[in-house]
C-alpha cells in the first residue's frame, strides 16, 4: 500500500472549518483513500473514503486532487469534540489499514 | 456506520494468567479481522491477520503462540493472550472488514486496555 504524509499538528477554531491535508504521491490507480480518527483512549473511528471523486457525508468531506497524488479531509465546523488524531490511509481490497503519526487536530474555543 | 464491539474494555490481569479478548460484528459479516496494539503516544502497530475458518496470519515479531486468535465465525473473532506479563499490558484494537462497502471498509472496536500486573 502506498504512504502517506501528513503534518503531526494543526489548530482550528471551534465553529470554523478544518482543513487536513494529506500528500499520497505514489497511490496507485485501485487504491482507495481512507480518512480514520482517534479520540484519547478509543479504537479508530471511520470518517469517510473515496477513490476518484469527491465524497461528502454527515462527518466531512474529501476532496481528491484529479491526479490522486493529495487529498484534503473538511470539517466544515468544527466542535471540541473534533480534537483528536487523523489519519490519512490508503489501501488497496482486503488489505489491512497501514496507520502512520496521523495529523493531531486540536479544537480551539 | 457498522458497529464492531470488543469485550471486555478494560482487564487487569496477574502476571503468568491469560487473558482473552472478544471482537464482534454487530450488524454484517466480517471474513477477515485484523488484531492491532498501541502503545501510549504510538500508533497503531498490526499483530494479526484473521480471516474466518482458517489460521491466522502473524506479523513479524509477533509471537502467534503467545497471540493466541481464533475467527471461528463470521461475526467473532477472540484473541487470547498466553501466560502474560506486564510488557503486555497495551491498548489492543480490532477491526472488521465489511466486503460489501465500496472498497472494503474496515470498522474498529473500541479497543480494550490490558494491564499486567
Amino acid at each position: 500500500d502506498a504512504k502517506t504524509t501528513q503534518p503531526t499538528s494543526m489548530d482550528c477554531a471551534e465553529g470554523r472549518a478544518a482543513n487536513l491535508p494529506c500528500n499520497h504521491s505514489t497511490i496507485s490507480g485501485n487504491e482507495y483513500v481512507y480518512w480514520y480518527r482517534q479520540i484519547h483512549s478509543q479504537g479508530p473511528q471511520y470518517i469517510i473514503h473515496g477513490l476518484k471523486n469527491n465524497e461528502t457525508n454527515e462527518m466531512a468531506s474529501l476532496i481528491i486532487t484529479e491526479d490522486r497524488k493529495s487529498s484534503t479531509l473538511i470539517l466544515p465546523h468544527a466542535t471540541l469534540r473534533d480534537t483528536a488524531v487523523y489519519y490519512c490511509i490508503v489501501k488497496t481490497g482486503a488489505n489491512n489499514l497501514f496507520f502512520g503519526t496521523g495529523t493531531r487536530l486540536t479544537v480551539i474555543p | 456506520g457498522a458497529v464492531v464491539s470488543q469485550h471486555p474494555s478494560w482487564v487487569i490481569c496477574k502476571s503468568g494468567t491469560s487473558v482473552k479478548i472478544e471482537c464482534r460484528s454487530l450488524d454484517f459479516q466480517a471474513t477477515t479481522m485484523f488484531w492491532y496494539r498501541q502503545f501510549p503516544k504510538q500508533s497503531l502497530m498490526l499483530m494479526a491477520t484473521s480471516n474466518e475458518g482458517s489460521k491466522a496470519t502473524y506479523e513479524q515479531g509477533v509471537e502467534k503462540d503467545k497471540f493466541l486468535i481464533n475467527h471461528a465465525s463470521l461475526t467473532l473473532s477472540t484473541l487470547t493472550v498466553t501466560s502474560a506479563h506486564p510488557e503486555d499490558s497495551s491498548f489492543y484494537i480490532c477491526s472488521a472488514l465489511d466486503r460489501f462497502i465500496s472498497g472494503n471498509t474496515i470498522y474498529f472496536g473500541e479497543g480494550s486496555w490490558l494491564t499486567v500486573v
